[in-house]
């Protein structure tokens, strides 16, 4: 059974510093990972998405990786806002096909202080 | 439409009333997720559409869940004789999967959620 875990819970930082988001899966055999955003009462907007045959994937200030034999993904932040504050989830989809769910990890909240 | 619609947003109900939870999909959209978000809890799947059949729905909590799809496109999750327990936001996502094809990115575009509430 996949298991997704991702560090820290929370993380609190003055705007402009660089940060790193921590995500690990137990079952390497996925098929892609997701990176998503929440805001409070809204959905989930997907931010990058890293099929499991690529190393990372880059949009604007934030910028994914992935070591699938590791079992890990980092979500790079750089230069932090305080419009960046929201929950940050890592998922991933498990088996050899596009087909079937996300296994989600438990997010970590994130705010930036102006 | 421009995005995945879901109703009601809010829903408060007695313990042992029965709800159901709508969720219309991005028009052209095939494959339709629903997901449970409980308080402190990480996002739970609950079941997952390819046009009107679900291949997996597995993670249906109990025999009082039950979810269907009609025409392709719109869902509807039922929850019969609620319990406490069952107070969750229930989030539905929508992508755009051909029937058959097993490569792509699969990006899934989710809904606002309907926060449900059993008293």
């Amino acid at each position: 059974k996949q298991e997704v875990t991702q560090i820290p819970a929370a993380l609190s930082v003055p705007e402009g510093e660089n940060l790193v988001l921590n995500c690990s899966f137990t079952d390497s055999a996925i098929y892609n990972l997701q990176w998503f955003r929440q805001d409070p009462g809204k959905g989930l907007t997907s931010l990058l998405l890293i099929q499991s045959s690529q190393r990372e994937q880059t949009s604007g200030r934030l910028n994914a990786s992935l070591d699938k034999s590791s079992g890990r993904s980092t979500l790079y932040i750089a230069a932090s806002q305080p419009g960046d504050s929201a929950t940050y989830l890592c998922a991933v989809r498990s088996g050899g096909t596009s087909y079937g769910k996300l296994t989600f990890g438990q997010g970590t909240i994130l705010t930036v202080h102006p | 439409g421009a995005g995945v619609s879901q109703s009601p947003s809010n829903k408060v109900t007695e313990k042992g009333k029965d709800v159901e939870l709508r969720c219309d999909p991005i028009s052209g959209h095939t494959a339709l997720y629903w997901y449970r978000q409980s308080l402190g809890q990480g996002l739970e799947f609950l079941i997952y559409f390819q046009g009107n059949s679900a291949p997996d729905k597995s993670g249906l909590p109990s025999d009082r869940f039950s979810a269907e799809r009609t025409g392709g496109s719109v869902s509807t999750l039922t929850i019969q004789r609620t319990q406490q327990e069952d107070s969750a936001v229930y989030l539905c996502a929508s992508s755009y999967q051909p029937l058959g094809a097993s490569s792509g990115a699969n990006v899934l575009t989710f809904g606002a959620g309907s926060r449900l509430t059993v008293l």
